[in-house]
């Protein structure tokens, strides 16, 4: 069975740019989660998605958005890139009633 | 409101000795809690998890951790480290909120970087 897979797993962009994330969730996975880990916040939680609808956001500015596509894929979008969005961007997938998140290999993205 | 704090931002021990990772939690609802464990450019890899069954949860790779409510804390344990068990761990509590929901917002610590010496 495959993992949770991310591309691209490596990005850079410039300041003022936009850039789009996207998640493939284990197959049969239905909910998927994104996350911000950075050397100084952590990780963070940024938004939850299931049935291609927003459950749960985090405390991120309207620059983030995110959406899900009814095979379950996801996909996240951050907008007017600043060099504080420079991360590693961790897309989780589970199951309905399912009780642990399954982590991708992530997407490291640098803002020059 | 849940949270985590892991009491040791940094953990080195010799090869073959034991480890211990503390971890306090605090959370509104009776918590399901996680280690889940990160090597370099890696993702997270669960190593065990807490949902309200046995106290003393076993993972993988030796790991165990037990989940005292008296005391808020999900403490990981190993009784002998290993080179290759270097790496970042993160504490991690979830707000599920029954069956048939999805698993909702992780809470993570700040996690231990442990360093293994030979």
């Amino acid at each position: 069975k495959a993992g949770v897979t991310q591309t691209p797993r490596y990005l850079i962009k410039t300041r003022g740019q936009q850039v789009t994330l996207s998640c493939s969730p284990i197959s049969g996975h239905r909910s998927v989660s994104w996350y911000q880990q950075t050397p100084g916040q952590g990780l963070q939680f940024l938004f939850e998605y299931f049935s291609e609808t927003q459950r749960n956001k985090g405390n991120f500015p309207g620059r983030f958005s995110g959406r899900q596509f009814s095979n379950s894929r996801s996909e996240m979008n951050v907008s007017t890139l600043e060099l504080g969005d420079s991360a590693l961007y961790l897309c989780a997938s589970s199951r309905l009633g399912g009780t642990e998140a399954f982590f991708g290999q992530g997407t490291r993205l640098t803002v020059v | 409101a849940q949270s985590v704090t892991q009491l040791d931002s940094h953990v080195s021990v010799s090869e073959g000795t034991p480890v211990l990772l503390r971890c306090n939690y605090s959370s509104s609802y009776s918590p399901s809690l996680f280690w889940y464990v990160q090597h370099p450019n890696k993702g997270l890899q669960l190593l065990l998890k807490y949902t309200s069954a046995a106290t003393l949860v076993k993972g993988i790779n030796g790991f165990e951790a037990e989940f005292k409510k008296s005391e808020t804390s999900f403490h990981l344990t190993k009784p002998s480290a290993h080179m290759s068990d270097a790496a970042e761990y993160f504490c991690v509590v979830s707000e599920i909120q029954g069956r048939g929901s999805t698993l909702g917002r992780l809470y993570f610590g700040r996690g231990t970087q442990l360093t293994v010496w030979p």
